[in-house]
């Protein structure tokens, strides 16, 4: 079945350490988005990119990085610059006709 | 700039009964509407779509919506909710031009 595949769906990390978070997609979609996710707080965009080899900033993107080296993937990483690190990370691609977007099941980030 | 309200934050609504979420948007184009769904500690999943036609528009698992140019509402009703229908909602607004714009979500508790 098409979709996007988010893993790990739990990570625990020490302070000080880096994460990378993957999310592959078989929907041949250009664009692609990382969002966190606390509670009360809705989506909140960290990084998007819209064809391979190029990404912009979102709103939230201090601490973070990304690549896309690939159609098909768009990793995160969750620096030790980030100084709030523990929250739920969702992954999505869009239709480029419509703007839908189409999500993974997210990976759950805990920082010890 | 586009921008989404969801009015109410939570919705506590008894089993069998209908609910109503509201949602309200500001954009000065033409604009595409969503509905999305989370359950716990999983993604968003698409409950409906309005890009053009009819105002109408109906969805998985009962829902539907209407879009109201003038009132720049996009509300989600259920004629009678289920105990599975506990989960987050969430408006979505994008004119294709330009980055989808999530409101900050509400969360409908189904009382037994």
């Amino acid at each position: 079945d098409g979709g996007i595949t988010q893993s790990p769906k739990y990570l625990f990390r020490k302070e000080g350490q880096n994460v990378t978070l993957s999310c592959e997609q078989n929907l041949n979609h250009d664009a692609m988005y990382w969002y966190r996710q606390d509670p009360g707080q809705g989506l909140r965009l960290i990084y998007y990119s819209q064809i391979v080899n190029d990404f912009q900033k979102g709103d939230i993107a201090e601490g973070y990085s990304v690549s896309r080296e690939k159609k098909e993937s768009f990793p995160l990483t969750v620096t030790s610059a980030q100084k709030n690190p523990t929250a739920f990370y969702l992954c999505a691609s869009s239709n480029p006709n419509t703007g839908e977007l189409f999500f993974g099941e997210g990976s759950r980030l805990t920082v010890l | 700039a586009q921008s989404v309200t969801q009015l109410d934050s939570q919705v506590p609504v008894f089993e069998e009964a209908p609910v109503e979420l509201r949602c309200n948007y500001s954009s000065s184009v033409s604009v595409y509407l969503f509905w999305y769904v989370q359950y716990p500690n999983q993604g968003l999943q698409l409950l409906l779509k309005y890009l053009s036609g009819s105002t109408l528009v109906k969805g998985i698992n009962g829902f539907e919506a209407e879009f109201n140019k003038s009132q720049t509402s996009f509300h989600l009703r259920k004629p009678s909710v289920h105990i599975s229908d506990t989960a987050e909602y969430f408006c979505a607004v994008t004119n294709r031009d330009d980055k989808i714009i999530f409101g900050k979500g509400t969360r409908l508790h189904i009382l037994p």
